[in-house]
């Protein structure tokens, strides 16, 4: 497995403004993911960060609102914009080393928008 | 798309019993089942997962099954410990090149010493 780590592990924000959240990867790895997970709920995927072009959104998650970078194979970003309290929540990456390893998560970071 | 069920929402056992936490899927083109453990204010960590081609898998005090007819898999949990206790949730990749999972809405598993 790899090690992945996020920053910042917490944050208090203002709404209206926007957080930006790192993903660092011990090793190089295939695919990286977004997950939203709000207080005492599931995993929700946010996107897939692909490498070099733009990420892939799922249902109800917006480029605008979630921008998301990718520029190698260790590293992304995602940015939470114009932040209001519904936004509070865990947003997790995770990466797989190819297609058939496991998935591998950061420890997260938990945001609370006030 | 894949809808996943997970059962129970919350178990609580005594310390030394077994404990079962079981999932179901929609789509029979679901090929990989990961089980992740969650402990308060960290990510989930994979503790076992099954392939398709596979019915069983067992490491240590934890097994896996898995019934592609009836599409259910089950996490067991023999001999619990206190250091068990956490949010358990199942996931399914079903199929493709994206490698997405889809999760269950979690188990918070309780161990009573």
């Amino acid at each position: 497995s790899a090690v992945i780590s996020q920053k910042p592990s917490r944050d208090i924000c203002q709404r209206g403004t926007s957080l930006t959240i790192q993903c660092q990867v011990d090793s190089q790895v295939t695919m990286m993911f977004w997950y939203r997970q709000q207080p005492g709920q599931s995993l929700t995927l946010i996107a897939t960060a692909n490498q070099g072009s733009e990420a892939t959104y799922e249902s109800g998650f917006v480029i605008d609102k979630f921008p998301i970078s990718r520029p190698n194979l260790t590293f992304s970003t995602l940015t939470v914009s114009n932040m209001s309290p519904e936004d509070s929540s865990i947003y997790l990456c995770s990466g797989n080393r190819d297609l058939n390893t496991e998935a591998f998560f950061g420890q997260g970071t938990r945001l609370t928008v006030v | 798309g894949e809808n996943v069920e997970q059962h129970p929402s919350t178990l609580s056992v005594q310390e030394g019993d077994s404990a079962v936490i079981k999932c179901t899927y929609s789509d029979s083109a679901s090929n990989y089942f990961p089980w992740y453990k969650q402990e308060l204010g960290k990510g989930p960590q994979l503790i076992i997962d099954i392939r398709s081609n596979v019915g069983e898998k067992k490491d240590q005090r934890i097994a896996v099954t898995l019934n592609k007819t009836a599409k259910h898999f089950s996490l067991h949990i023999t001999e619990t410990q206190p250091e068990d206790s956490a949010v358990y949730f199942c996931a399914v990749h079903h199929g493709g090149s994206n490698y997405k999972l889809t999760f269950g809405k979690g188990t918070l598993l309780t161990v009573n010493p």
